[in-house]
């Protein structure tokens, strides 16, 4: 059964660039990793997706090494509104779905 | 877009009744799916449809009932709430995945019931 490990929590501040690091060594041949930003009273909203490699689209870069056991999630200049938890998922075998407790990120000013 | 709907926002519960959380989406998404998330952890997934009249466990699913009558509208039901069952609720869809598998397409999730047993 996949499982996805991740920090509970990080600080960093305005303007910075955060990284994100989450393990999965079990992850699966057909499994695709995917990030999730959730705000207070909200629902996950959907990130980044990728495979391997690099993936890039308006607000973040994924990165993925070839052995495809971990993956990190890069936000660039980071603002305040930042502030949230952040879930990687990656399939949790049988076709179910693992979340984590994911990391818990508090930007500062 | 409204998106996901989720009905209703709030709710309180006496132990060993019962409601239905509401679920809409006009995407015409097949894929919707239900979690549930207690304090300070992550989703866990209690039942998903992989289109109108097929549905299937997740998780969590005992407690729970599902039912997918047409591709819009999922509800969950719990017949007896107990107090475990306190936790706020999330309906998610999505298109059908390329490889059949539910990890290799994003979710789009609504804003959550958050529901109280006491």
């Amino acid at each position: 059964l996949a499982k996805t490990t991740q920090p509970i929590s990080m600080d960093s501040y305005e303007g910075q660039e955060v990284n994100i690091t989450c393990s999965h060594n079990n992850i699966a041949t057909n499994d695709y990793i995917t990030w999730y930003q959730q705000f207070p009273s909200q629902g996950p909203r959907f990130i980044i997706q990728g495979y391997k490699t690099k993936v890039t689209n308006e607000v973040a870069s994924l990165f993925i090494p070839a052995d495809r056991k971990s993956s990190t999630l890069s936000l660039p200049r980071v603002s305040l509104s930042d502030t949230a938890v952040y879930y990687c998922l990656v399939g949790g075998g049988d076709d179910k779905i693992i979340f984590g407790k994911g990391t818990r990120l508090h930007i500062l000013p | 877009n409204a998106g996901v709907t989720q009905t209703p926002k709030f709710r309180i519960l006496k132990i060993g009744q019962s409601m239905t959380l509401q679920c809409a989406q006009d995407m015409n998404h097949n894929y919707m799916y239900w979690y549930r998330q207690d304090p300070g952890m992550g989703l866990k997934l209690i039942y998903y449809s992989v289109g109108a009249g097929i549905t299937d466990k997740g998780e969590v699913p005992n407690g729970y009932n599902v039912s997918r009558s047409t591709t819009e509208d999922f509800p969950l039901r719990l017949e007896l709430a107990a107090p475990s069952q306190t936790s706020v609720y999330f309906c998610a869809s999505s298109i059908t995945p390329g490889q059949g598998l539910l990890s290799d397409q994003p979710q789009h999730f609504g804003d959550g019931t958050r529901l109280s047993i006491l």
